[in-house]
């Protein structure tokens, strides 16, 4: 399976400032996806990463918030923008899609807004 | 929209059997998979059931009904290391193959 390597792995961040995750692949993958995970609470779904095309985001997220790149099959970036407290969570990449095989996640990146 | 619905919360005593249910309702579904998180880091891959019947992995094993939208996860010889958070999660292809998750299911194992 594919390894993914995310960061950073933590920031604290003032409110109104922006955040920008970065995942690396090992592997050219077709699908990027990036998730959120709020204390103790399962993965919510942010939006399919797209290579050459615009973001597919999930309802309840819009890309002025949550701007993501993808230029090419192993990087993409998500940017938490003008952050408040509430976007404190961690910040999840995955790959995968295809067969029986498992999505991979990077390790995560836990965000602090204060 | 996808509902999957999973217990909060399970504890069971070391050495024991434990059944993590999980329903779902889809409209393309295209898998079912198990995921183990410990506390603070990220999900793993347990296992995958797109046909019905039983998968087994070791002390692990999955089961899929598709017709019934059921799932479950059943951990033997439970260790203590076996305490951590267990996602039910659906792919579905009329959504792009796009995973979505249940709620998790925290189980303790108790000495």
């Amino acid at each position: 399976s594919a390894v993914i390597s995310q960061k950073p792995s933590r920031d604290i961040c003032q409110r109104g400032t922006s955040l920008t995750i970065q995942c690396q692949v090992d592997s050219q993958v077709t699908m990027m996806f990036w998730y959120r995970q709020q204390p103790g609470q399962s993965l919510t779904l942010i939006a399919t990463a797209n290579q050459g095309s615009e973001a597919t985001y999930e309802s309840g997220f819009v890309i002025d918030k949550f701007p993501i790149s993808r230029p090419n099959l192993t990087f993409s970036t998500l940017t938490v923008s003008n952050m408040s407290p509430e976007d404190s969570s961690i910040y999840l990449c995955s790959v995968g899609g295809g067969g029986n095989y498992g999505y991979t996640f990077g390790s995560g990146t836990r965000l602090t807004v204060v | 929209g996808q509902n999957i619905d999973q217990p909060t919360e399970m504890t069971a005593t070391e050495g024991a059997i434990v059944q993590i249910n999980c329903t779902y309702q889809t409209s393309g579904f295209n898998g079912l998979f198990w995921y183990q998180q410990h506390a603070g880091e990220a999900p793993t891959f347990l296992s995958y059931n797109v046909l019905d019947g039983l998968e087994e992995k070791g002390r692990f094993s999955s089961f899929l009904s598709r017709s019934k939208g059921y799932s479950y996860l059943l951990l033997k010889e439970l260790q203590m290391k076996d305490s951590a958070s267990y996602l039910c999660a659906v792919r579905d292809q009329a959504a792009g193959n796009k995973l979505t998750f249940g709620g998790g299911t925290r189980v303790l194992v108790k000495p």
